[in-house]
């Protein structure tokens, strides 16, 4: 059971709008740190897509975008193409935990 | 080019003990905090240990119980994992991860090894 909770599949059509939900707690993105967000294809390491909450790094589409509120925070992908199907990680620290932390991941579906 | 490549995975008995490597280049290896992650097959992203950039400051899951040991020797730009009384359950891919931080602890992985299989089995 992860501490952060992500739905554990999601699914579009190319072109359309996929959001996916990281979910936490007081301890970890309600207490202000930062989430970020790690894209993995099958066979490769993961990398990351968002950093700092909402930032995307150099390289990243800008139909990748990332949002926080309260205990939450969401990734959204516009504009589906094929090339993003993937498992997407959130990712933050808890204080409770005095550690790092993993959402369980979610698997994108591009139909 | 930033790179990191693990080394020492491999098929290990119950019980057994294992170190792995990883060797960083392409950036100032001492300027930056190192975490290991591990992967069980078909499964999510388990963070392991973090150590400090100058190696003062470690941190390990709770779940390892003491059997890891996170280490790193900057003069050899290389960073270290000691596993010991493997189980089953220990089974994994186990990824080395730069950590870019904008101020402690918000910490992001932002480069990443290719992993190294380690399978714990008889």
């Amino acid at each position: 059971q992860s501490v952060l909770t992500q739905p554990p599949s999601v699914s579009g059509a190319p072109g359309q709008r996929v959001t996916i939900s990281c979910t936490g707690t007081s301890s970890n993105i309600g207490a202000g740190y930062y989430v970020y967000w790690y894209q993995q294809v099958p066979g490769a390491a993961p990398q990351v897509v968002i950093y700092g909450n909402s930032i995307r790094p150099s390289g990243v589409p800008d139909r990748f975008s990332g949002s926080k509120s309260g205990t939450s925070a969401s990734l959204a992908i516009t504009g589906l193409q094929a090339e993003d199907e993937a498992d997407y990680y959130c990712q933050t620290y808890d204080r409770s935990l005095t550690g790092w932390v993993f959402g369980g991941g979610t698997k994108l579906t591009v139909l | 080019e930033v790179q990191l490549v693990e080394s020492g995975g491999g098929l290990v008995k119950p019980g057994g003990s294992l170190r792995l490597s990883c060797a960083g280049s392409g950036f100032i290896f001492n300027s930056f905090g190192m975490t290991w992650v591990r992967q069980a097959p078909g499964k999510g992203l388990e963070w392991v240990a973090t150590i400090s950039s100058g190696g003062r400051n470690i941190y390990y899951a709770d779940s390892l119980k003491g059997r890891f040991t996170i280490s790193r020797d900057n003069a050899k730009n290389s960073l270290f994992l000691q596993m010991n009384s493997l189980t089953a359950e220990d089974t994994a891919i186990y990824y080395c991860a730069r950590g870019y931080s904008a101020g402690w602890p918000d910490i992001n992985f932002d480069y990443w090894g290719q992993g190294t299989l380690v399978t714990v089995s008889s």
